[in-house]
């Protein structure tokens, strides 16, 4: 399936650490996009990454992708208690040039604690 | 804009009864998801829609499941019957094609 699959399920860490979150996924992509979630709420987008891309960053967050190893990692630096929350991945495939789906792999629970 | 606005937030119904869940897209996105979500089985693509048309329904679990967007800014997922294992925390969201999708807050449906 496209799926994605992060890695590792739960992350642990203290404040100030960095925390890296791996996504492998299958089939051929137009892009990859990594959202949050905190408990209850719902997904909010962090950062979309294109397929002819190979790094993007966006304040403490950073976005790799390699697309021969169909896999990407999300790096947060300088971790916060207030980074908490699970971290997904999404696929997404194109659709003859409209939007394809958004397939969302099962995501990292992250804890930072202060 | 006010965001993707589901309702109801919260859906306690009992087995057997037709559910109704509604979305409101953001006005101009012309792409909109439903997900079902679980601890078990985590988030599921349902369908979703370009112009207002089904792509891919192949996440409809049942028959019992249906999914209409009548117009550009309303969408509604129905589930008749209900049964207990539709229990789920139901998410819309919409976007301007292949962009970032935009989130509601969610219906919690809790099926006796």
């Amino acid at each position: 399936s496209q799926q994605g699959e992060e890695d590792p399920q739960a992350l642990s860490i203290q404040e100030g650490e960095n925390a890296t979150m791996n996504c492998s996924y299958k089939t051929s992509i137009n892009n990859l996009q990594w959202y949050r979630q905190n408990s209850g709420r719902g997904l909010v987008h962090l950062i979309l990454i294109r397929s002819n891309e190979r790094e993007k960053h966006s304040g403490r967050l950073r976005v790799t992708l390699d697309t021969s190893k169909k896999s990407s990692s999300l790096l947060i630096t300088a971790s916060r208690a207030a980074d908490t929350a699970s971290y997904f991945c999404a696929t997404n495939m194109n659709y003859g040039g409209s939007q394809g789906n958004l397939i969302f792999g099962k995501g990292t629970k992250l804890s930072v604690k202060p | 804009d006010a965001g993707v606005i589901q309702s109801p937030r919260h859906e306690v119904t009992e087995m057997g009864q037709e559910v109704t869940l509604r979305c409101k897209p953001i006005s101009g996105h012309n792409s909109l998801f439903w997900y079902r979500q679980t601890m078990m089985r985590g988030l599921e693509l349902l369908i979703y829609f370009n112009n207002n048309v089904p792509i891919d329904d192949s996440g409809m679990p049942e028959d019992r499941f249906s999914a209409k967007m009548p117009n550009a800014s309303f969408s509604t997922l129905k589930i008749q019957p209900s049964e207990p294992r539709d229990s789920a925390v139901y998410f819309c969201a919409s976007s301007v094609a292949n962009s970032e999708a935009f989130f509601g807050q969610g219906t919690r449906l809790t099926v006796v």
